[in-house]
């Protein structure tokens, strides 16, 4: 089956600097890849999300990219402010309808 | 606005008890899903549903069952719990048309 792979595992940076999570899959007939956002004691929620047929995607202060030969993906947040603290997962599926395989998530901490 | 309940935030059972965690969304959704969090781990699928009285096998079913018998109704059963079982259980639902999947706020289950 599909293996998501996430790292880093933990990322600190301050703030107004840019982080950057990525992601590898291993089922090259993958082609949706969503990002969730996961606060303190809250429910995931989706941020973005990139098709295959799509190598960027940006929305505001963060931006998606994709590269189908590599097998990765990665999330940009730039301007990053204390709010963004929080566990990202990235997640791959062969469908876009499909069950979701999730990487382990990525514990993002911005200091002021 | 999508809402995914959770019967329980906190539940609390002994090992070998037979325990039920409901899931109810008010959005028609057709598929709908079971996860596991652990710390480290990320979130790991159960089982999943795409219609009523369907089910499907996630990537750690041992020790689960599922049942769906109304559309908006989905609910995770353990048979009986075993103390490898304490965990924080979230329910999703998936929109058919931009397939974003909207989690319940998570029921954190402890076996003793």
């Amino acid at each position: 089956g599909e293996n998501v792979e996430q790292h880093p595992s933990t990322l600190s940076v301050q703030e107004g600097d840019s982080a950057v999570i990525k992601c590898t899959y291993s089922d090259s007939a993958s082609n949706y890849f969503p990002w969730y956002k996961q606060e303190l004691g809250k429910r995931p929620q989706l941020i973005i999300d990139i098709r295959s047929n799509v190598g960027e995607k940006k929305d505001q202060r963060i931006a998606v990219t994709l590269n189908k030969t590599a097998k990765h993906f990665s999330l940009h947040i730039t301007e990053t402010q204390p709010e963004d603290s929080a566990v990202y997962f990235c997640a791959a599926s062969i469908n876009s309808g499909y069950a979701l395989n999730f990487g382990k998530g990525t514990s993002l901490l911005v200091t002021p | 606005d999508v809402k995914v309940t959770q019967s329980s935030r906190y539940l609390v059972k002994r090992t070998g008890e037979k325990v039920f965690l409901e899931c109810v969304q008010d959005m028609d959704h057709e598929n709908m899903f079971w996860y596991r969090q652990d710390p480290g781990l990320g979130l790991r699928l159960i089982y999943f549903s795409y219609d009523v009285k369907m089910k499907e096998k996630g990537d750690i079913p041992e020790g689960y069952s599922v049942s769906r018998e109304k559309k908006e109704r989905f609910s995770l059963i353990l048979e009986s719990a075993s103390t490898n079982q304490t965990s924080m259980y979230l329910c999703a639902s998936q929109d058919p048309v931009n397939n974003e999947q909207f989690f319940g706020p998570g029921t954190r289950l402890t076996v003793l």
